[in-house]
């Protein structure tokens, strides 16, 4: 099925260690998110892509990084992870087509729950 | 500058009767907006999407909301609530001012009652 895939769903950390959260997308979406998404407070940004080989910084982008090598797949790492860093992590897509950028909504993954212990 | 308020963190309604989730907005120049739908354990769905055109829009399982520029809202209705509507709603807005932009509401979480 079309759409955004997310791996792994599940992980375990211990304060320090490193993982890599893969993101892929089939739909040919110009623009990629990572989110976080935390009990009361929402969803936070955290990086995006407006493209292949581009990234930006979010709203929340410390303690994480990204990579956009190739325009279906989007990488959020964690260098030295933290328990500040227990969280659903969301991946999006969006197509935002067009000379005017116009937003036609969002494709969500399925999520990743981390805990970092 | 760009804001979406949803005016209720807990909306709890009976199966089988109407449900209202309320959004404002804030934009300075014509928005998108969209509502997603969250299932517990799952990632957000688009539910409707508001870009210019139609001021009511029509989305899945059955769905509207209605574009009120002069009110700032676009808030989310369904005739006749089922069970398996129960999730949590999400409010968002995007524009082109400052750049591509997209503002996630806080969410509004719908109980429905047997």
């Amino acid at each position: 099925n079309a759409g955004v895939t997310q791996t792994p769903k599940f992980r375990v950390l211990k304060t320090g260690q490193s993982m890599t959260l893969l993101c892929a997308q089939d739909m040919n979406h110009e623009y990629m998110y990572w989110y976080r998404q935390d009990p009361g407070m929402g969803l936070r940004l955290i990086h995006y892509s407006v493209g292949e080989g581009t990234t930006a910084k979010g709203e929340v982008p410390d303690g994480y990084n990204v990579s956009r090598l190739k325009k279906q797949n989007f990488l959020l790492g964690l260098e030295s992870a933290a328990p500040s860093q227990t969280s659903v992590y969301f991946c999006a897509s969006n197509p935002v087509a067009g000379w005017e950028k116009k937003d036609y909504g969002y494709t969500f993954g399925s999520g990743t729950r981390l805990t970092v212990v | 500058a760009q804001s979406v308020t949803q005016l209720d963190s807990h909306v709890s309604v009976s199966e089988g009767t109407p449900v209202l989730l309320r959004c404002n907005y804030s934009s300075s120049y014509s928005p998108s907006l969209f509502w997603y739908v969250q299932h517990p354990n799952k990632g957000l769905q688009l539910l409707l999407k508001y870009t210019s055109a139609a001021t009511l829009v029509k989305g899945i399982n059955g769905f509207e909301a209605e574009f009120k520029k002069s009110e700032t809202s676009f808030h989310l209705t369904k005739p006749s609530a089922h069970m398996s509507d129960a999730a949590e709603y999400f409010c968002v807005v995007s524009d082109r001012a400052g750049g591509f932009k997209t503002i996630f509401g806080a969410g509004t979480r719908l109980f429905v009652k047997a």
